[in-house]
């Protein structure tokens, strides 16, 4: 059983790019989360994902949109790249009605 | 709006002793739900422990357990026998139970080494 995978590992990017984070969920699960983590930081929450619609979303800007597929799978994309957008960014899946939440391993993305 | 503290950005215990984390939270909800998760080096977050706000039962997984105190709003968690494999981060998060608010609310975390 596939547990909930992000690609790429590694990213680096320019002020100003744009950048496209994958995850695939965990098998059974149709709920995909995203979240930021700063270094030396707890995750905080950017959005929600939940039959291909953004059901909650955080205090992020307009710039960071997502999208899910109908297999449940979800991008991130980040807009205008910032240096402050450096950090790793985990996905995590549930199934809705469920509380608990599984991480992938995450994605490192550096902005130069 | 809720919050999550760790209060210790540090830890450390010597292998095979007992070492307990301290997470408290706040929130005016009643039914909600706690976790502890661990990273290590790897970054992965792993699942530790989770406790549903409506058992007084408090939660335990093999040499992991909590002490949940709801009037008080702490949440800790004992490791037991510690192991050097348990070296990590340690983030303590909150999440409301009902309706569409399925964010995690995490803390800063509690860096723990564990000395051989």
């Amino acid at each position: 059983d596939a547990g909930v995978t992000q690609s790429p590992t590694h990213l680096i990017k320019t002020r100003g790019q744009q950048v496209t984070l994958r995850c695939s969920p965990k098998s059974g699960h149709d709920t995909v989360s995203w979240y930021q983590q700063a270094l030396g930081q707890g995750p905080q929450f950017i959005f929600q994902y939940y039959e291909e619609e953004e059901r909650q979303r955080g205090n992020f800007p307009d710039r960071f949109s997502g999208h899910q597929f109908p297999n449940y799978s979800s991008e991130l994309n980040v807009n205008a790249l910032l240096l402050g957008d450096s950090a790793l960014y985990l996905c995590a899946s549930s199934r809705l009605a469920s509380d608990t939440q599984y991480f992938g391993p995450g994605t490192r993305l550096t902005v130069l | 709006a809720q919050t999550v503290t760790q209060s210790q950005p540090e830890m450390s215990v010597q292998e095979a002793e007992t070492v307990t984390l301290s997470c408290t939270y706040d929130t005016s909800e009643s039914d909600y739900y706690l976790f502890w998760y661990k990273q290590p080096p790897s970054r992965q977050m792993i699942l530790v422990i989770r406790q549903e706000a409506y058992k007084q039962q408090n939660a335990t997984e093999n040499r992991f357990s909590v002490n949940f105190q709801k009037a008080a709003k702490s949440f800790s968690l004992k490791i037991s026998d510690s192991q050097l494999g348990d070296a990590a981060m340690y983030f303590c998060a909150y999440r409301y139970y009902g309706g569409s608010q399925g964010n995690l609310i995490f803390g800063k975390g509690t860096k723990l080494s564990v000395k051989p």
